[in-house]
């Protein structure tokens, strides 16, 4: 199972929006919105920022959204902001019965 | 409080084994799937297994079948991953997590797993 692609970085001022996309096929991220995004601090656990393709977590800012058209998925975040950066992660259910995630993208403020 | 405790995580030969623990409190343990996940230093994220609230089911990425074995006990609150045959490519910081609508909702701090002779 081959990760899904993701761009290595990505950036933006303060209060400008980014765009994580998050390719992949139509046996994982084409078929299912099972579609989950994280947030990934330097030397700490991953956080979950969106599941199920466009669905925030209870405590995640409305800043952060999903979508999913095809095969690929994007996570936006709006009105960045410094405490946004680090490195994001895309996941999805694969046709295998497992999950796949995506290559991870650095966001930069 | 929801927490996951990894414990376990070591040096080890290569060809050696090692078995992972993952303590929870905070929710009912039973009620819920469990996966481990792992990142090797500097890279992504990768999902190596999950097991079903009452471990009758199991699944694996093919990277690890066969030599991984992920289990758990309801009674202690706690999750295991059995890791046999161990490669250098093994070594990663392992993270165990609970499966929360196709995603993982909370994680453990991770523990570190050296493979090297």
């Amino acid at each position: 199972q081959s990760a899904l692609t993701q761009p290595p970085s990505v950036s933006g001022s303060p209060g400008q929006s980014v765009t994580i996309s998050c390719t992949g096929t139509s046996s994982d991220v084409g078929r299912y919105d099972h579609v989950s995004w994280f947030q990934q601090p330097p030397g700490t656990a991953p956080k979950l920022m969106i599941y199920e393709v466009s669905h925030r977590p209870s405590g995640v800012p409305d800043r952060f959204s999903g979508s999913k058209s095809g095969n690929a998925a994007s996570l936006t975040i709006s009105g960045l902001q410094a405490e946004d950066e680090g490195d994001y992660y895309c996941s999805s259910y694969t046709s295998r019965t497992s999950f796949v995630f995506g290559t991870g993208t650095t966001v930069t403020v | 409080e929801v927490r996951l405790v990894e414990s376990g995580g070591g040096l080890v030969q290569p060809g050696g084994s090692l078995v992972l623990s993952c303590e929870v409190s905070g929710f009912t343990f039973s009620d819920y799937w469990m996966s481990w996940v792992r990142q090797a230093p500097g890279k992504g994220l990768e999902w190596l297994a999950n097991i079903k609230q009452d471990g009758s089911e199991k699944y694996y990425v093919d990277s690890v079948k066969g030599r991984f074995t992920i289990s758990r006990d309801n009674a202690k609150n706690s999750l295991y991953l059995q890791m046999n045959t161990l490669r250098a490519e093994d070594t990663a910081v392992y993270y165990c997590a609970r499966d929360d609508n196709w995603g993982w909702g909370y994680w453990g701090q991770g523990t570190l797993v050296t493979v090297s002779s």
